[in-house]
């Protein structure tokens, strides 16, 4: 178990729909990445925030937002959904600190089915 | 933009025995670290090793152990003694280092390795 958690685990929606993915970062830890991964594109980065604040952003589309909130769990807000959204979305948490290690430890996903 | 590469989709080994697998990576940056992640079947990413690449010693963690070779921008998995548990996914990846911060991960494609009994 890394500590992440994201809910829900899984979710079956239409075309058209919004959603909302929802991940709660390791203790302590303050930075939080999304990640898409499907079967065509791989592992992409999609957004990272630090403390609450956009950090970076990787190949996000227009339709997708994120949050973190001031308990550092963050929202991935998915809308105008389509057939190619489907995918397993990952979070990731790590702590962003001289001397720390570095690494990322990711939730156990969701898996967005999109009919 | 740094890419990272992972000629071998496929690979088996059987049970007890070693195997290697590649990864090449393509960066402009002096600092930054490596990684090898493993996805099983559960879909879950599961982390195997880290390399700073400013350490010029090799990382281990018990049966894995990496050959990081800077200068040829190469960083392959070395799995030793085999297990069935190992069969998964293994994902390479980089990441840019800045400063007192740091990047998000760039991955490779994967190696699907089957371990066999």
């Amino acid at each position: 178990d890394s500590g992440v958690t994201q809910t829900p685990k899984h979710l079956i929606t239409a075309t058209g729909q919004r959603v909302t993915l929802r991940c709660s970062p390791r203790s302590g830890d303050l930075s939080v990445y999304w990640y898409q991964q499907s079967l065509d594109q791989g592992l992409q980065f999609l957004i990272q925030y630090y403390n609450g604040e956009e950090r970076a952003k990787g190949n996000i589309l227009e339709r997708f937002s994120a949050q973190q909130f001031p308990d550092l769990h963050s929202e991935l807000n998915l809308s105008s959904l389509e057939l190619g959204d489907s995918a397993l979305y990952f979070c990731a948490s790590s702590v962003v600190a001289s001397g720390s290690n570095k690494t990322q430890y990711f939730g156990p996903g969701t898996r967005l089915l999109v009919l | 933009a740094q890419t990272v590469t992972q000629s071998q989709p496929e690979m088996s080994v059987q049970e007890a025995e070693t195997v290697t697998l590649s990864c090449t990576y393509d960066t402009s940056e002096n600092n930054y670290y490596l990684f090898w992640y493993k996805q099983p079947p559960s879909r879950q990413m599961i982390l195997v090793i880290r390399q700073e690449a400013y350490k010029q010693q090799n990382a281990t963690e018990n049966r894995f152990s990496v050959n990081f070779q800077k200068a040829a921008k190469s960083f392959s998995l070395k799995i030793s003694d085999s297990q069935l548990g190992d069969t998964a996914m293994y994902f390479c990846a980089f990441m840019k280092h800045l400063g007192g911060s740091q990047g998000n991960l760039i991955f490779g494609k994967g190696t699907k390795l089957s371990v066999k009994p």
